[in-house]
């Protein structure tokens, strides 16, 4: 079936860093790509968002890259916050609106 | 301020006891969706809604109802639940083909 994986169930990056969280999707009729982060005990947020027929997205610190040819998505978070620590999910959005998330990966920040 | 609110955020029941978890918005959006968020698995669409009266079933809909009969309210139904429905649910909406927004959750424990 269709679905959208993390390569990596967690990372562990410098504070100051930069970090890149890979996702790998396989439906390509899939339109729209989304990231959200998820802090313990919340519901997941929203982060940044990106169109297929776009391949990059620029929000603040925040930075999108889609590559159709591969079907691969990666969220850039540049100089890693401990505040950037949480679970942070890819989903895919096509027919219907219908999301498909990835199982998520932990960003631990280091101080 | 916008907002997905459900309630309750914490309940504790038995096997076959009825209970709704309520979910509204205030954004006016048609889309309007649940999820269970289980460790491994990552979150799964349980039913989704496009519009008032439109309904349709998600990835694990079973031992699950919905209604929509205002656009702002999605109440997700467990008619006799079971342990196995433990889990963490989240309500969400948008704007079709939109970023969806999401709940604080709700942790429901079956004993």
């Amino acid at each position: 079936g269709e679905s959208v994986g993390l390569h990596l169930p967690t990372l562990s990056v410098q504070e100051g860093d930069n970090s890149i969280i890979n996702c790998a999707y396989s439906n390509s009729a899939s339109d729209y790509f989304i990231w959200y982060k998820q802090e313990s005990g919340k519901g997941p947020q929203f982060i940044i968002d990106i169109r297929s027929n776009m391949d990059k997205r620029q929000g603040q610190r925040v930075t999108v890259l889609l590559n159709k040819t591969v079907k691969h998505l990666s969220l850039q978070i540049a100089a890693t916050q401990p505040g950037d620590s949480a679970v942070y999910f890819c989903a895919e959005s096509g027919a219907n609106s219908k999301l498909t998330f990835g199982k998520g990966i932990t960003l631990s920040v280091r101080p | 301020e916008a907002q997905v609110t459900q309630n309750p955020r914490y309940l504790i029941t038995v096997t076959g006891k009825k209970l709704t978890v309520t979910c509204s918005q205030n954004m006016n959006h048609e889309y309007m969706s649940w999820y269970r968020q289980d460790p491994g698995l990552g979150l799964r669409q349980i039913y989704y809604s496009m519009n008032v009266e439109v309904t349709d079933k998600g990835d694990v809909p079973e031992g699950y109802k919905v209604s929509r009969k205002e656009k702002r309210n999605f109440p997700l139904i467990l008619e006799s639940p079971s342990p196995n429905q433990t889990s963490l649910y989240f309500c969400a909406s948008s704007f079709p083909w939109d970023t969806q927004y999401f709940g604080p959750g709700t942790r429901l424990t079956v004993l």
